[in-house]
């Protein structure tokens, strides 16, 4: 089974600044890496599928890169609707497995 | 556009069968290409992804719970269920259902917690 771990576990940001999530295989899973975003009471949504394809709706301020083993998902500035917890996928390999999350909260 | 809505009894006792049923609106489970998936999450835990159907019959699930749990899909009601056996307290958890295509997952259901306890 692959191992995802994601970094840092909790990140205190202030709106505007600009957040980079880290996401890390044990093993390589190619680009079959999605991330996806969970606020409070509301549904997990994908945000990136192929480690950097947005999904339907997600705005610009939103990139995901990487390959392999690292990967990274960036908010250029972020806005007040984007604190959440986010997990990255892997789909390399079944089982399908997530990572921890990360949770950007305000600072 | 395709929403989801999981049902099912909140508490479970030890060692019976946990149920849950998971209703599609705006969307046919017989739609091509789509797998029809139930993840969980332990409080203060990470997701797992039990497995998937499809309304075909195709089936997967983690190596972990294959023992005890089966995901069917019913065409005649566009819906898909969960059932897991023998549950014990590690079972306890916020069980989502969600549409994919055996590799990602969306949309997803709001979850329902499922609580194992006597």
């Amino acid at each position: 089974e692959i191992v995802m771990t994601q970094s840092p576990a909790t990140l205190s940001v202030s709106p505007g600044e600009r957040v980079t999530l880290s996401c890390r295989a044990s093993q390589s899973v190619s680009s079959n890496l999605a991330w996806y975003q969970h606020k409070r009471g509301q549904p997990p949504r994908l945000l990136f599928y192929g480690a950097s394809t947005r999904a339907a709706g997600v705005p610009a301020r939103f990139s995901g890169s990487g390959s392999g083993t690292e990967f990274t998902l960036t908010i250029s500035s972020l806005q007040s609707e984007d604190f959440a917890v986010y997990y990255c996928q892997q789909y390399n390999n079944w089982p399908r497995t997530f990572g921890q999350g990360t949770k950007v909260e305000i600072k | 556009q395709v929403q989801l809505q999981e049902s099912g009894p909140g508490l479970v006792k030890p060692s019976e069968t946990l149920s849950l049923t998971c209703t599609v609106s705006g969307g046919s489970v017989s739609s091509g290409g789509f797998y029809w998936s139930w993840i969980r999450q332990p409080a203060g835990k990470g997701l797992e992804w039990i497995g998937y159907a499809s309304y075909s019959g195709t089936t997967n699930y983690i190596p972990s719970l294959k023992s005890r749990v089966t995901i069917s899909v019913d065409t005649s009601k566009n819906q898909f269920s969960l059932r897991l056996s023998s549950v014990t307290a590690a079972d306890t958890a916020m069980y989502y259902c969600a549409r994919g295509n055996s590799r990602i997952l969306s949309p997803w259901g709001q979850g329902t917690l499922v609580t194992v306890s006597s």
